[in-house]
């Protein structure tokens, strides 16, 4: 079954950091390329970032350019978001999905993980 | 980048009824393979968006035939030829031929009446 598994959001005071990371299982990831998502409360799906198969593309939204790093580890199947300088405007689940490029749509998401951004 | 707008925003539907949700995008979603890139998302309350339509019209694995996407170049329709309960949440378009960025509609929401 694949799967997408999104882990380390939590609460974070205005100006500080934190690392998401996300698990995949029962595909070869280091064949496709991945993005984050997110979703503020009550509120619709904005794209945060992009990396490429390699990590030989990233790109990423003009609202956490500068301040959000993508990357990925395929030995470890992994894939991470370095958020820093967060403001209370980046509060909002976080989502990992797989890009397919055949069909050029985004399938599956995990289920994600909740970031905080309060004093 | 593509801006795609959604209409209508909230949508009430009468279990077996049929329903029929507009996405319009910026920019023409044609690719020169005749592809249109464009693609349609469920997110159920409390889960996770769910992949319906990809390419304008290609089901995915799983999603019921009462489900359907149409149009072309810059006009698309999602239609549930009768709704059901379990259909409740927000549908999402969302281009994908130009990305990143990866741009989605506002979002509508269906609900039971």
């Amino acid at each position: 079954e694949v799967q997408l598994v999104e882990s380390g959001g939590g609460l974070v005071k205005p100006g500080g950091s934190l690392r998401l990371s996300c698990a995949a299982s029962g595909f070869t990831f280091s064949i496709y390329s991945m993005i984050w998502v997110r979703q503020a409360p009550g509120k619709g799906l904005e794209w945060v970032s992009f990396i490429s198969s390699s990590s030989s593309y990233i790109s990423y939204a003009d609202s956490v350019k500068g301040r959000f790093t993508i990357s990925r580890d395929n030995a470890k199947k992994s894939l991470y978001l370095q958020m820093s300088s967060l403001r209370a405007e980046d509060t909002a689940v976080y989502y990992c999905a797989r890009v397919d490029s055949v069909l050029s749509s985004i399938d599956p998401w995990g289920q994600g993980t909740l970031v905080t951004v309060s004093s | 980048d593509i801006v795609m707008t959604q209409s209508p925003l909230s949508l009430p539907v009468t279990p077996g009824e049929p329903a029929s949700i507009s996405c319009r995008s910026s920019q023409s979603l044609l690719h020169s393979n005749g592809y249109n890139y464009l693609t349609w998302y469920l997110q159920k309350p409390g889960q996770s968006p769910q992949l319906l339509i990809s390419l304008g019209s290609d089901r995915a694995s799983g999603v019921p035939d009462r489900f359907s996407g149409s149009g072309s170049g810059t006009d698309f329709t999602l239609k549930i030829s009768r709704v059901e309960a379990e259909d409740v949440g927000v549908f999402y378009c969302m281009q994908a031929l130009q990305t990143p960025p990866y741009s989605f509609g506002q979002g509508t929401k269906l609900e039971i009446k």
